[in-house]
């Protein structure tokens, strides 16, 4: 089955380390995207990519950075990770020729920031 | 203001009845989509369904519908016959324009508890 997989799927780290949170796909979808989920504030973007050479930022994306390095891969990075960075974090996928913008989901990073 | 609105802190209903969870929304574009995601206890984010804006019927898929109301900005997604399995976190979320450039913006979720 094409699918959406994200690695890690548990991360501890400390304060002030680097993370880097990968996602790859084969379902051969140009658009990828980064969402974190918090209780309570459901899933927020934090950054978006609608083909390798766009990139855009999200409704929250002070802290992180993305590098799509092919269409199949986006990664997200924590510069210098703190603890409100402690969240659940998704990857996602749609197709650009499908008009309703249906997005599909890897199983999501657990992040703990110490 | 938000965009998407969930206000229910949390729903329960008993085995095999059925159950709504509304979801309001708020936008200016004539064109957008709804969808609903559903999050069990594991974390994956499943698809459930989607209404567009043009639509002329309610969605449905199963066991689940959509009662969408366009003027009065609402798509409740209703569950019949409810299971054990439904237990889970529901996410309303809205695609506004068309698919171009489009991104979604989710609502801050439904937990569900379905009794024995």
């Amino acid at each position: 089955d094409a699918d959406v997989t994200q690695t890690p799927r548990n991360r501890i780290t400390k304060t002030g380390k680097r993370i880097m949170l990968e996602c790859s796909q084969t379902k051969g979808h140009d658009r990828m995207y980064w969402y974190r989920q918090d209780p309570g504030l459901g899933l927020r973007l934090i950054y978006y990519s609608f083909d390798v050479k766009d990139i855009n930022k999200g409704e929250i994306s002070d802290g992180y950075s993305v590098s799509r390095q092919a269409q199949a891969k986006f990664s997200l990075s924590l510069e210098s990770a703190i603890p409100n960075q402690t969240a659940l974090y998704f990857c996602a996928t749609s197709r650009r020729q499908e008009r309703r913008n249906e997005q599909f989901f890897g199983p999501g990073t657990r992040l703990t920031v110490l | 203001a938000q965009k998407i609105t969930q206000t229910q802190p949390g729903m329960f209903v008993q085995e095999k009845e059925a159950v709504t969870l509304d979801c309001t929304y708020d936008t200016s574009d004539p064109s957008y989509g709804l969808f609903w995601y559903k999050q069990p206890s594991s974390g994956e984010m499943i698809f459930l369904i989607y209404q567009g804006s043009y639509d002329q019927q309610n969605a449905t898929e199963g066991r689940y519908s959509l009662n969408f109301q366009k003027a009065r900005k609402s798509a409740n997604l209703v569950i019949s016959a409810s299971q054990l399995g439904d237990s889970a976190m529901y996410f309303c979320a809205m695609r506004e324009g068309t698919g171009a450039n489009s991104k979604l913006t989710f609502g801050k979720g439904i937990t569900l508890s379905v009794r024995p």
